[in-house]
């Protein structure tokens, strides 16, 4: 079955340190793949989304995330946080018929980062 | 350019109860997705509808119905409320024949009591 796991509930990072959110998929065909962050009470802002090609890919806000197949993995990292990154951050794999990007959506249970000053 | 609405943004019903929730895709989107989230939770997919149909399903039960009008907008339905119904639901949209991703509403905080 297909299915999204983040291993980490809660990361707490320090500002101005980096960051890795860890992210591992199961899913039979080439997956589509997206990081989507959540602040409080707000509705999900997609940050980077990887079809095919080039395996690093580049989203908004300085966040990148790399694909590895072999590993079944498509981790997030930011070379330097800054405290308005805390929110939460969801890992997404594009699931049905209709294709990855338009089809259900199947979400990790995310992971809470918080930001010491 | 309106990204995508939904109204309300907060709701309390009680148990056995019915509610419809209400979404305006975003400006050129054919295509919208219902989502639930539970607290703690990652959103989880209920349906999609496109051309007023609806053409995919998650595995919710038929409590959960849905509708898409000639403007693409859409309503969620959820007949019979259960506590365990409470969550965020989320309305997203996109364009079919496309890849860009879909883009989310704000959500309905829905509590059941």
């Amino acid at each position: 079955a297909q299915s999204v796991t983040q291993p980490d509930i809660h990361i707490t990072v320090s500002e101005g340190a980096s960051l890795e959110l860890r992210c591992n998929y199961s899913y039979g065909a080439t997956p589509y793949l997206f990081w989507y962050v959540q602040s409080p009470g707000q509705g999900l802002q997609l940050l980077l989304k990887y079809f095919s090609g080039d395996t690093l890919v580049q989203g908004i806000k300085g966040f990148e995330a790399e694909f590895k197949r072999s590993q079944s993995s498509f981790n997030l990292r930011k070379p330097s946080v800054h405290w308005s990154d805390a929110a939460e951050y969801f890992c997404a794999v594009g699931a049905g018929n209709y294709g990855g990007s338009q089809g259900n959506l199947i979400f990790g249970k995310g992971t809470k980062l918080s930001v010491k000053p | 350019d309106a990204g995508v609405t939904q109204s309300p943004t907060h709701l309390i019903k009680t148990r056995g109860q019915q509610v419809t929730l209400r979404c305006s895709p975003k400006s050129g989107h054919d295509t919208v997705s219902w989502y639930q989230q539970a607290l703690g939770q990652g959103p989880q997919f209920i349906f999609q509808y496109y051309e007023e149909e609806e053409r995919q399903r998650g595995n919710f039960p038929d409590r959960f119905s849905g509708h898409q009008f000639p403007n693409y907008s859409s309503e969620l339905n959820v007949n019979a409320l259960l506590l365990g119904d409470s969550a965020l639901y989320l309305c997203a949209s996109s364009f079919t024949g496309t890849l860009d991703e879909q883009y989310f509403g704000p959500g309905t905080r829905l509590t059941v009591t």
